[in-house]
């Protein structure tokens, strides 16, 4: 596709479960970001894969949240031991350039923790 | 610590009227500004964006501005249609930092 692509869309799990959200970004964009908003908040970074170098993982709320790209492309987005606080929408952006710019962003993943 | 505030949660303008959605900033190191906006259901789509060598910029019936004394901008919508109605994200960048960080969001409802 054209764009970028997440799944699952829509996620519901049991406390205390693990879960995978998964991105595939626009073909050639080197950078990649996860974002997510919860209930009436806006947009938090999580983490942040720009080609070969090392993610800026400063956003990530705690070791429970971790992320991985492989081969430049489709990213992972883990959350182990799943709490009900982690509950909201995870979003995926790619971006051309390195720099200041336009993100591209997929429709989310909606997490529901019970 | 909210670096990019949206102080209006809502919005509700008359159709053909002008919106003016705005956000302020506190951290100087900023220096790139977008916008982006997001219907339900979807990702946010990027609107229009500003460097801060710029005070203006305008893209079609939308228009952004930018006080970097006030550190305050503003995106101007005119005239608005009912399918503007969306939620806006104000986001900025700065420094060799390329993450953006966004406001919470104003909800625009244009009305028919």
């Amino acid at each position: 596709g054209a764009g970028v692509s997440q799944s699952p869309s829509n996620k519901v799990t049991e406390k205390g479960k693990d879960v995978e959200l998964r991105c595939d970004p626009i073909s050639g964009h080197t950078a990649l970001y996860w974002y997510r908003q919860s209930l009436g908040q806006g947009l938090e970074f999580l983490i942040y894969f720009q080609g070969n170098s090392a993610p800026d993982k400063s956003g990530l709320p705690s070791d429970r949240f971790s992320a991985e790209r492989t081969g430049g492309s489709v990213s992972t987005l883990t959350i182990q031991r799943t709490q009900q606080e982690d509950s909201a929408v995870y979003l995926c952006a790619s971006s051309l350039m390195v720099g200041p710019g336009e993100l591209f962003f997929g429709e989310g993943s909606r997490l529901t923790v019970l | 610590d909210q670096q990019v505030k949206q102080n209006s949660p809502s919005l509700s303008v008359q159709e053909g009227r002008i919106s003016i959605l705005n956000c302020d900033y506190t951290n100087s190191m900023f220096d790139y500004f977008l916008w982006y906006k997001k219907y339900p259901a979807e990702g946010p789509t990027f609107l229009i964006s500003i460097s801060s060598i710029k005070d203006k910029n305008e893209d079609g019936r939308f228009t952004v501005f930018l006080n970097k004394s006030a550190k305050h901008l503003s995106l101007h919508i005119v005239p608005s249609q009912p399918g503007d109605s969306a939620v806006y994200f104000c986001a900025a960048s700065g420094g060799s930092n390329y993450k953006l960080t966004f406001g919470k969001g104003t909800l625009l409802t244009v009305n028919p």
